[in-house]
């Protein structure tokens, strides 16, 4: 299995509504990504976790929570967002570059959000 | 701080015509990864190639290739006898090793590849 699974691959919300994204991996992997990716712009960095625990936070506003509840499992809770952040959100998965040459990220197909 | 830079916002060919897509990129770091994804109108985000700062070897796969000067801190692509299923964006990226694990990367804008019959 190399796939990375994220789901709902759309989602609708209104700016007072609570959702959530989810990923899933089966392949081992101990880093954890979520990248956001406005429409013609590239993926852009929001959060890392490592091991399960969080090293790094591009900055990202407090209305987006990730949640890591296991190696394979990665959440992006959504709570009071804006129209701006509707945009393509992807989740990916890698072991360490370094350790291995055929090491990469792997990312899913992304869920589409529209905020109204 | 890490930048990747791809100049061609947008190029289009005709069919069996190639291509090159170019990728310059910045970094202080001594050791580095470089890739190449694409990504259709699906928005997955394809692999194509890793490459490693200390392997300047170029590579070639099928009508694909990719040629990596370190020199000149550029790492380009082509795609030989383009077909219409190559239409898609194509992001060159740099990784970097963040702190506490993980790998960050990168990304240039893209490039968006327009093949048509």
């Amino acid at each position: 299995d190399t796939e990375v699974t994220q789901t709902p691959k759309h989602l609708v919300m209104g700016m007072t509504n609570k959702k959530s994204l989810k990923c899933e991996q089966h392949m081992g992997h101990r880093a954890m990504y979520w990248y956001k990716q406005k429409a013609k712009k590239p993926p852009e960095l929001m959060f890392v976790y490592s091991y399960e625990k969080l090293s790094i936070n591009e900055s990202v506003p407090s209305r987006f929570s990730p949640e890591c509840p296991n190696s394979s499992l990665l959440n992006l809770h959504l709570h009071a967002l804006q129209p701006e952040d509707s945009a393509l959100y992807l989740c990916a998965s890698s072991q360490d570059f370094h350790r291995a040459p055929q090491n990469r990220g792997f990312f899913g197909s992304g869920t589409q959000l529209s905020v109204l | 701080a890490q930048k990747v830079t791809q100049a061609q916002t947008e190029i289009s060919v005709v069919e069996k015509e190639d291509v090159t897509l170019d990728c310059v990129y910045e970094t202080r770091d001594t050791t580095y990864y470089l890739f190449w994804y694409k990504q259709p109108p699906s928005g997955e985000l394809v692999f194509l190639i890793r490459r490693n700062s200390f392997d300047e070897q170029n590579e070639i796969s099928g009508r694909y290739s990719w040629n990596f000067q370190k020199s000149t801190s550029s790492f380009n692509f082509t795609i030989t006898a383009s077909q219409v299923v190559d239409s898609a964006v194509y992001f060159c990226a740099l990784s970097d090793l963040v702190t506490g694990g993980g790998n960050k990367l990168t990304f240039g804008t893209g490039t968006q590849l327009k093949v048509e019959l």
